[in-house]
């Protein structure tokens, strides 16, 4: 069964620290993402990954980075957190085979706190 | 860009009831659409798919049908039950395999 796993499930960090999200994909998907959900804005995409190497920007890439070492890793870096980024982060992976018709498979979420 | 719009922020139903929630695109190109749902403490899970005009997709009771003419794919279900309570979320996926999500709506079924 496709698996996303996401690292750690609750953080609370301090305003200007670094943090870094960590997620792993056992479904041999090519495409990764990093959304954030908010109340009234649903699921906005941050960044997203077509493969090793590759980093593409979402809709609101600004404060965050986006690293893929591998096709089952892809981690999201806050290098200065600020308090407008306390929210829930969900990673997902999506096959790249054929059209875009593709199913999404979504972590538990890591739920983060900025102070 | 590309943008999913669900006009109700929260549903209040009681069982057996009709649902409607209602999902409209601005995209350009020919995007699939998809509902999701989500229960609590967990990730959104896909739901169910259509991906060219007319078609219609469902799942456990729920379906929708993509209209290109309204740009719309509206979630309906005959007959909710309390264990639908859960939030659901509208999204399209575009030809460069980027999919964008509406807002979510919440939805309470009462028994």
């Amino acid at each position: 069964e496709a698996a996303v796993t996401q690292s750690p499930r609750n953080k609370v960090a301090v305003t200007g620290g670094k943090v870094t999200l960590s997620c792993n994909q056992t479904n041999n998907h090519n495409n990764m993402y990093w959304y954030r959900q908010d109340t009234g804005h649903g699921l906005r995409l941050i960044h997203y990954s077509y493969g090793a190497g590759s980093t593409e920007k979402g809709d609101i890439p600004d404060g965050y980075k986006a690293s893929r070492p591998s096709q089952e890793n892809f981690s999201l870096i806050l290098e200065l957190a600020t308090p407008s980024q306390t929210s829930v982060y969900f990673c997902a992976s999506g096959d790249a085979r054929g059209r875009p018709q593709n199913t999404l498979y979504f972590g538990a979420g890591t739920r983060l706190s900025v102070l | 860009g590309d943008s999913v719009t669900q006009t109700e922020g929260q549903v209040a139903l009681s069982e057996e009831d009709f649902l409607t929630i209602h999902c409209n695109y601005s995209a350009s190109g020919y995007p699939a659409l998809f509902w999701y749902v989500q229960y609590p403490g967990e990730g959104p899970q896909f739901l169910f798919r259509a991906s060219r005009d007319k078609e219609k997709g469902s799942s456990r009771g729920f379906e929708a049908t993509y209209d290109k003419g309204t740009t719309s794919f509206h979630l309906r279900k005959a007959s909710v039950q309390e264990s639908d309570s859960a939030v659901y979320y509208c999204a399209l996926g575009t030809g460069n395999y980027k999919y964008v999500f509406g807002a979510g709506t919440r939805l309470k079924v009462i028994a």
